[in-house]
């Protein structure tokens, strides 16, 4: 079946650092790639997309590229800042079979001042 | 405004109740989801659902069950059957049949059995 692998957190870095969380995917269809974010107590927000190979979502400053060769999805920003202290979800939904998201375990992101 | 609500935001139960949460949207989406939310963990699908008066079960159903008798509303039952309730629990809900398109989440019921 669909599994998305991310890295465990949490992942601690000081404001203005650049920040990597790596995705790895298993897709037994062609999938479509995203990266939501939750902020404590609340639901999950869509921060970017992709919906083929060699695509690059991006929004608000993080990126990712959709790389087949390496089923992967990492999301990369060059300067993070405090309020992006959150946890980021990895997803994945494949155009056959069950059309419903499958999602990584979260990876929490704290930023220090 | 556009969008997905969830309601009650707490709710408590006893044990060997049964409990219903409610989810609703005015996005005009065909498809709904239910997933449920432990402290570290990922978001496991209980139930979704791609068109009215349809519905399929996800990787952890035992002890859940579901309705979609109306386009908005797709309500989720906790039984007394699921051993360990305590969760958050997130509805969600797309377009059906649009690649890539977007799920847009609820802000989530938090279940406490007491």
């Amino acid at each position: 079946g669909d599994s998305v692998t991310q890295m465990e957190g949490p992942v601690t870095l000081s404001e203005e650092a650049f920040l990597t969380i790596n995705c790895t995917y298993t897709a037994t269809g062609y999938p479509s790639l995203f990266w939501y974010v939750q902020y404590p107590g609340e639901g999950l927000q869509l921060l970017l997309k992709a919906t083929k190979a060699d695509d690059k979502g991006s929004n608000k400053g993080f990126e990712a590229t959709y790389r087949k060769e390496t089923t992967s999805f990492h999301l990369e920003k060059g300067s993070v800042q405090v309020s992006d202290s959150a946890v980021y979800f990895c997803a994945l939904i494949t155009d056959t079979g069950r059309r419903a998201l499958t999602f990584g375990s979260g990876t929490r992101l704290q930023v220090q001042p | 405004d556009g969008g997905i609500t969830q309601s009650p935001k707490y709710l408590f139960r006893k044990e060997g109740q049964n409990v219903t949460l409610s989810c609703e949207q005015n996005l005009n989406h065909d498809a709904m989801y239910w997933y449920r939310q432990d402290p570290g963990q990922g978001l496991r699908l209980i139930y979704y659902s791609q068109i009215v008066n349809d519905f399929q079960k996800g990787d952890i159903a035992e002890g859940y069950s579901v309705s979609r008798e109306k386009k908005e509303s797709f309500p989720l039952t906790v039984t007394s059957a699921q051993k360990n309730p305590t969760a958050f629990y997130l509805c969600a809900s797309s377009p059906r049949g649009l690649e890539g398109a977007e799920a847009f989440f609820g802000q989530g019921t938090r279940l406490t059995v007491v």
